[in-house]
């Protein structure tokens, strides 16, 4: 594998649900970050992970639970979630956290969510 | 408040034909631009990024030039192919030394036959 993967790649849940999407990157990076896309609106920034360290949460519903066991995985654990949470998650790494030219995000292929 | 506008919102064009896609943004303090490629059913790629100094940058096909006076930069595609249809989303991060973006809703390009 290479790059950033995603797993799954399609999860359809009820608002009761508890479930997890998962995310590997095989890049040696020390960043990783996950994205909500929704239709018609810009890509939302949701948690960003420095080193296993979350260090932004951008004012996110806390039935989104981030986890970042080690620099290589990250997951979103999510329960009781709403229909408008329907959206395609995201996730990305880059060699570190700052906002220079050179730091590139590398995105997986994102988990289509839809919520019943 | 930070923004980033593209236009248009969708651009239907015929294959072999060149096309721009826009990008305004409100951004400040500005760091860098960024224009992504995102497939559908795929991540974000990127195809170019521009600094504060930088006015022109190609990628092969793909021309991204950026006028930080009037804060606009503007996508080139020359040539288009079949493979070029996806949505292209413009990227603006803050100075500062962090991760701070603000991402465009995206120009969605069809490259008809």
């Amino acid at each position: 594998e290479t790059g950033v993967t995603q797993t799954p790649r399609h999860l359809v849940m009820g608002m009761t649900n508890k479930k997890s999407l998962k995310c590997e990157q095989h890049l040696g990076h020390n960043a990783m970050y996950w994205y909500k896309q929704s239709a018609k609106k810009p890509l939302e920034l949701m948690f960003v992970y420095s080193l296993e360290e979350r260090v932004e949460n951008n004012s996110v519903p806390s039935r989104f639970s981030p986890e970042c066991p080690n620099s290589s995985h990250l997951f979103l654990h999510l329960h009781t979630l709403q229909p408008e949470d329907s959206a395609l998650y995201l996730c990305a790494s880059s060699q570190d956290r700052a906002g220079g030219p050179y730091n590139e995000q590398f995105f997986g292929p994102g988990t289509r969510l839809t919520v019943l | 408040k930070n923004q980033v506008e593209q236009s248009p919102q969708s651009l239907i064009i015929l294959e072999g034909k060149n096309c721009t896609l826009q990008c305004n943004y409100t951004v400040s303090p500005f760091s860098n631009l960024r224009w992504y490629k995102q497939d559908t059913g795929r991540g974000p790629v990127s195809l170019t990024i521009m600094t504060f100094s930088e006015n022109t940058k190609s990628n092969g096909r793909y021309t991204a030039t950026l006028d930080a006076d009037t804060k606009q930069s503007s996508l080139h595609i020359t040539a288009s192919q079949l493979s070029d249809s996806a949505s292209y989303i413009c990227v603006v991060n803050l100075s500062g030394g962090s991760y701070i973006p603000t991402f465009g809703r995206g120009t969605s390009l069809i490259v008809h036959p």
